[in-house]
């Protein structure tokens, strides 16, 4: 069975303060890792994929790694506004569905 | 392009009461996909439709119940409703049904049973 794992559960970065999220999985023929960005009472809303290991995607202060058995999410420079539970979901297999990680809160303060 | 929509965005229902929820695609995707996200849970998925078909379903039982119209817009029913069907039901779309292929997800249906 496919399983994600992030850590850690909630992290509070005060403004500026540069940090990585992680996630670890185990599946069975990686198709993508998928990284979403959810904010209270929406939808998640799609940062990056990432298809094999060694490969980055940069999106302003976001920067999304993958190795053979997980991802970082680093986040440079955080603002406020970067404030949000940070969701990452597997593809694996033959199968189309997303098994994802419990998430990571992230909270920047001024 | 307009994203994904989902309709109600709230609803309130009572124990053994059904519901239907509904779900507009991006305009050119033919897969849609639903899942639920509970705190306890977070997101699991129920099942995608590609094709008017059932493609895949979840571990969720046979009260949980959807479908697709020709025109790639997906309805999801629950029926004999539980205070455990509390919870935000989340609709994602992609052009096919591919390992590869990114999910968008729409905005929620929030339900809520009594």
């Amino acid at each position: 069975e496919d399983q994600v794992t992030q850590s850690p559960e909630a992290l509070r970065l005060q403004e500026g303060e540069s940090s990585s999220l992680n996630c670890s999985y185990t599946v069975s023929g990686l198709r993508g890792l998928f990284w979403y960005r959810q904010d209270p009472g929406k939808g998640p809303e799609f940062l990056f994929t990432l298809y094999s290991a060694g490969e980055e995607k940069e999106k302003e202060r976001l920067k999304a790694t993958l190795t053979k058995k997980e991802s970082f999410l680093h986040i440079t420079a955080p603002k406020p506004e970067d404030s949000a539970t940070y969701l990452c979901a597997v593809r694996a297999g033959t199968a189309s569905k997303l098994t994802f990680g419990t998430g990571t809160r992230l909270q920047v303060t001024l | 392009k307009a994203g994904v929509t989902q309709t109600p965005r709230y609803l309130i229902k009572t124990r053994g009461q059904q519901v239907t929820l509904s779900c507009s695609p991006i305009s050119g995707h033919r897969s849609v996909s639903w899942y639920q996200q509970t705190p306890g849970q977070g997101l699991q998925f129920l099942f995608e439709y590609f094709s008017e078909t059932q493609r895949n379903k979840g571990n969720f039982p046979g009260r949980f119940s959807g479908r697709q119209f020709s025109n790639s817009r997906s309805e999801m029913n629950v029926s004999t409703l539980e205070l455990g069907d509390s919870a935000l039901y989340l609709c994602a779309s992609s052009l096919e049904p591919s390992g590869t292929d990114t999910q968008y997800f729409g905005p929620g249906t929030r339900l809520t049973v009594l």
